[in-house]
C-alpha cells in the first residue's frame, strides 16, 4: 500500500499562511489524497481531499503536484485554533485509510 | 446535527469482562469503521463495514468483534478484554463506498482502560 511522508512538526505565526507538505512517491493512479486534522482531545476532522486537480474549500486549499508524488495543504491564514496534528492520507482501493504519524502544527501568537 | 456518537466516553474495566462500545451515526452513511489510537502508533483500523451485514477486518482485528445489523449502528465488542487493548477508540462513518470518497466523520472517542 502506498504511504505518505510528512515532517514531524512545523511552526507558523498566527495570521500567516501555512504550507504543510506531504510526499507520496508510490501513489497509484486511483488513490485519492485526503487531509485530516486532529485537535487535542478530539477525534480526527476531515479537511479536504483531491485526486489530480487543486482543490479549495472553506477550510483550506490542496495543491497536488503534476506527477502526484507530492501535495501541499495550504491554510491561508492560520489561527490558534488551527493548532493540531495534520494527517495526509491516501485512500486504498478497499476504502481503508492508511494513517501516518502526521505533522504537528504549532501556531505562535 | 450530523454526527457520530460513541458511548461511553471513558471506561475502566477488568481483564476478561466482556464490554461493548456503541457507535451510532445519523447521516445514513453506508460505510463505518473502528480505529484505535495509541501513542507512537497513530490510528490503526480494527474493523470496517461497507453496509448492513457486510463487515471486514482491518489491520488489528484480533480480540475484537463487530456487527452491523442496522445501517446506523456499528458496535465494537471486546469478548475478553486484556490490558493491551487499553487505548483510545474512534468510530467513523462515510457516505458511499465508491470513488470519489467523501470525507469521514469521526466520533469523539472512547478512552478504554483495562486493568
Amino acid at each position: 500500500d502506498a504511504k505518505t511522508t510528512q515532517p514531524n512538526s512545523m511552526e507558523s505565526n498566527e495570521e500567516e499562511p501555512v504550507h504543510l507538505p506531504c510526499n507520496h512517491s508510490t501513489i497509484s493512479g486511483t488513490d485519492y489524497i485526503h487531509w485530516y486534522r486532529q485537535l487535542p482531545s478530539q477525534g480526527p476532522e476531515y479537511v479536504i481531499h483531491g485526486l489530480t486537480s487543486n482543490v479549495n474549500n472553506r477550510m483550506a486549499s490542496l495543491a497536488i503536484a503534476e506527477d502526484r508524488k507530492s501535495s501541499t495543504l495550504i491554510l491561508h491564514r492560520a489561527t490558534l485554533r488551527d493548532a493540531a496534528v495534520y494527517y495526509c492520507i491516501l485512500s486504498a482501493s478497499n476504502y481503508q485509510l492508511i494513517w501516518g504519524a502526521g505533522t504537528k502544527l504549532i501556531i505562535k501568537p | 446535527e450530523a454526527q457520530v456518537t460513541q458511548n461511553p466516553r471513558y471506561l475502566i474495566t477488568v481483564t476478561g469482562k466482556k464490554l461493548t462500545v456503541t457507535c451510532s451515526q445519523n447521516m445514513n452513511h453506508e460505510y463505518m469503521s473502528w480505529y484505535r489510537q495509541d501513542p507512537g502508533l497513530g490510528l490503526r483500523q480494527i474493523y470496517y463495514s461497507m453496509n448492513v451485514e457486510v463487515t471486514d477486518k482491518g489491520d488489528v482485528p484480533e480480540g475484537y468483534k463487530v456487527s452491523r445489523k442496522e445501517k446506523r449502528n456499528f458496535p465494537l465488542i471486546l469478548e475478553s478484554p486484556s490490558p493491551n487493548q487499553t487505548s483510545l477508540y474512534f468510530c467513523a462513518s462515510s457516505r458511499g463506498t465508491g470513488a470519489p470518497l467523501s470525507g469521514y466523520t469521526f466520533g469523539s472517542g472512547t478512552r478504554l482502560t483495562v486493568v
